[in-house]
């Protein structure tokens, strides 16, 4: 069936780290748009990057469409940067859905 | 410049009540979404809208019902709650052409059955 999935399920960094996040799916997408949800529940647009590269600050993201998969760089992460970050896809044949994987819980400690 | 709202932000009912969530926009986008948020499960999209008086499923839509009269607002009402449907509800509109553009979140309200 198809599928969204992230890893890793969850990450601790030290501030200032570097970290990679990725995003595999599993069939041929419209869209796909990373999202950071804050500790206080908001989800955040990060990204909407069907392929391609993007650079938005510290972060980037790129989607490689015909290998299914996307990545999300966070570059000298920082202590706001902690929260969850989903990746969601739009499928060809799923009409409305736009489909959430579980998510990469981040912690960035001071 | 509001940009989405939701309200109200926090609720609780009880069993067999009926609660409507309220969701604003002020982008005038075509498209609007409601999702809900549970452990386990992710966020998984109830119902959608492609413009005023067009409405139509997504993965969850029983037990809940939708109207859009007017382009800016989208409520989602819970017709008879149910304990399984303590949530997060979040409301989202898109601002391109077609439905797989950017989504943009509202706050989410919070609902609690008893």
């Amino acid at each position: 069936g198809i599928q969204v999935e992230q890893s890793p399920p969850d990450l601790i960094l030290q501030e200032g780290a570097n970290s990679t996040l990725r995003c595999n799916f599993s069939d041929s997408v419209n869209n796909l748009q990373w999202f950071h949800q804050n500790p206080w529940g908001q989800l955040i647009n990060l990204f909407y990057i069907p392929s391609g590269t993007k650079q938005n600050g510290r972060l980037s993201a790129t989607t490689v469409a015909t290998e299914r998969y996307s990545l999300l760089y966070i570059s000298s992460s920082q202590t706001t940067d902690s929260g969850v970050y989903f990746c969601a896809v739009f499928f060809y044949n799923q009409g409305g859905k736009l489909i959430f994987g579980q998510g990469t819980e981040l912690s960035v400690k001071p | 410049d509001a940009g989405i709202t939701q309200s109200p932000r926090y609720k609780i009912t009880e069993t067999g009540r009926q609660v409507t969530l309220m969701c604003h926009q002020t982008w005038s986008h075509s498209y609007m979404f409601w999702y809900r948020q549970d452990l386990g499960h992710g966020l998984r999209l109830i119902y959608y809208s492609a413009a005023a008086d067009i409405t139509d499923k997504g993965e969850v839509p029983d037990g809940y019902v939708v109207s859009r009269s007017k382009t800016e607002n989208f409520p989602l009402t819970l017709e008879s709650a149910t304990r399984s449907q303590t949530s997060v509800y979040f409301c989202a509109s898109s601002d391109g052409g077609a439905i797989w553009e950017t989504q943009y979140f509202g706050p989410g309200t919070r609902l609690l059955v008893l």
